[in-house]
């Protein structure tokens, strides 16, 4: 089942804009992942927060997790159309034994040149 | 290279017909997954493999089914009890560790009913 829930579902930004992008979840977690998917294509892992963790970056990417509210932020830095992609959060519980990841339906992200 | 492949790119099935996507990796992943993608939306887990010759059935197993002969590969096969295959299929695969870590994804079958 779909626990994680991204919002907002769409998300329309100019060139060099900042994007941001929030994902919830419902169950502890032992870790939670954010990725990368452009149309028609596979999806490709941009950056592992554990939930000891609080903010996590990666070049224009940066990651926050608040395990109180159940929830997690992506923040892309400016902006630049080749970033024009779908983005999805995931979730791995920290129940042992458990090699589900848990998917977000995912935010859609358009950059307008 | 390093990498996971999924062929074919597109594929096609006819009513009551069985079709067998193809998923290898050569990362040396002892976990492997299938998940099924419709349009505007998340992916949903069909099966995935911790090991050889076993695996588990996801949320959504009904009418797929799967082997795991080798390490490195894992076909889904679309039975004709599939009756809304339409969808995009996406494999992956990762290490195998306490907890679930980072997933590899293949380039994905997008699978049409004629």
């Amino acid at each position: 089942s779909q626990q994680g829930e991204e919002d907002p579902q769409a998300l329309s930004i100019q060139e060099g804009e900042n994007a941001t992008m929030n994902c919830s979840y419902k169950t502890s977690i032992n870790n939670l992942q954010w990725y990368r998917q452009n149309s028609g294509r596979g999806l490709v892992h941009l950056i592992l927060i554990r939930s000891n963790e609080r903010e996590k970056h990666s070049g224009r990417l940066r990651v926050t997790l608040d395990t109180s509210k159940k929830s997690s932020s992506l923040l892309i830095t400016a902006s630049r159309a080749a970033d024009t992609a779908s983005y999805f959060c995931a979730t791995a519980s920290n129940a042992g034994n458990n090699r589900k990841l848990i998917w977000g339906l995912g935010t859609s992200l358009a950059v307008n040149p | 290279d390093g990498g996971i492949t999924q062929s074919p790119k597109y594929l096609f099935r006819k009513e009551g017909q069985n079709v067998t996507l193809s998923c290898e990796q050569n990362l040396n992943h002892d976990a492997m997954y299938w998940y099924r993608q419709d349009p505007g939306q998340g992916l949903r887990l069909i099966y995935y493999s911790q090991i050889v010759n076993d695996f588990q059935k996801g949320d959504i197993a009904e009418g797929y089914s799967v082997s795991r002969e080798k390490k490195e590969s894992f076909p889904l096969t679309v039975t004709s009890a599939q009756k809304n295959p339409t969808a995009f299929y996406l494999c992956a695969s990762s290490t195998l560790t306490a907890y679930q870590e980072t997933q590899y994804f293949g380039p994905g079958t997008r699978l049409l009913v004629l």
